[in-house]
């Protein structure tokens, strides 16, 4: 059966400083992943997919397949990216989704 | 376009009633799945609905049923409530492509059931 982990619960970093979201996942056939952002009182909302190979509000994230990991980064945070971060794998057609990671950029 | 919406915003039961959370798709959208999200974890499929009918199920037992209208809007109904079930019910849309290809599901804001 399909599984994502994201280790970290919380996140605290400084705005400027990188900020790595780690995702590990399980699944034994060829997976597609994404990543899930919701802002504060906003709804879920998709941030990005491995499948897009783009860099959304300078996030990126790489499917390592060796290490079965989906981490997401961005090298300089800012305040704005403060929000709860969802890791996801599609699995025919439903989402199977991490715990999430709450990220509070301080200034 | 509103989006996917969701009513009611909030429900208080008690444990053994019955509930019923509607959801409305994007539009254009002709494909509506339903989530749990439970305090501190992430949603948790519960099933999906396309043409009318139960396309894929996961883990929740037969109190969990849905509906999905002609003009593809959804109920998700739970029978003999317990506290466990108390959680925020997520629905989101999508349009449905050919085979079993992943198609982008945008979320609505959700239902608080609280059971009491």
């Amino acid at each position: 059966a399909q599984r994502v982990t994201q280790p970290e619960k919380l996140l605290s970093v400084f705005k400027g400083a990188p900020v790595e979201l780690k995702c590990n996942y399980s699944y034994s056939g060829s997976p597609e992943l994404f990543w899930y952002v919701q802002y504060s009182r906003q709804r879920l909302q998709l941030l990005l997919r491995h499948i897009s190979r783009e860099s959304i509000k300078g996030f990126t994230a790489d499917l390592n397949k060796g290490e079965t990991s989906f981490h997401l980064k961005k090298p300089f945070a800012q305040e704005e990216d403060s929000a709860m971060y969802y890791c996801a794998l599609s699995d025919d057609y439903k989402l199977s989704f991490g715990a999430g990671t709450t990220v509070t950029v301080r200034a | 376009d509103a989006g996917v919406t969701q009513s009611p915003t909030h429900l208080i039961k008690t444990r053994g009633q019955q509930v019923t959370l509607r959801c409305s798709p994007k539009s254009g959208h002709d494909t509506v799945s339903w989530y749990q999200q439970a305090l501190g974890q992430g949603p948790q499929f519960i099933f999906q609905y396309y043409e009318e009918e139960e396309r894929q199920r996961g883990n929740f037992p037969d109190r969990f049923s849905g509906h999905q209208f002609p003009n593809y809007s959804s109920e998700l109904n739970v029978n003999a409530l317990l506290l466990g079930d108390s959680a925020l019910y997520l629905c989101a849309s999508s349009l449905a492509g050919g085979g079993r290809s992943y198609n982008e599901q945008f979320f609505g804001p959700g239902t608080r059931l609280t059971v009491l």
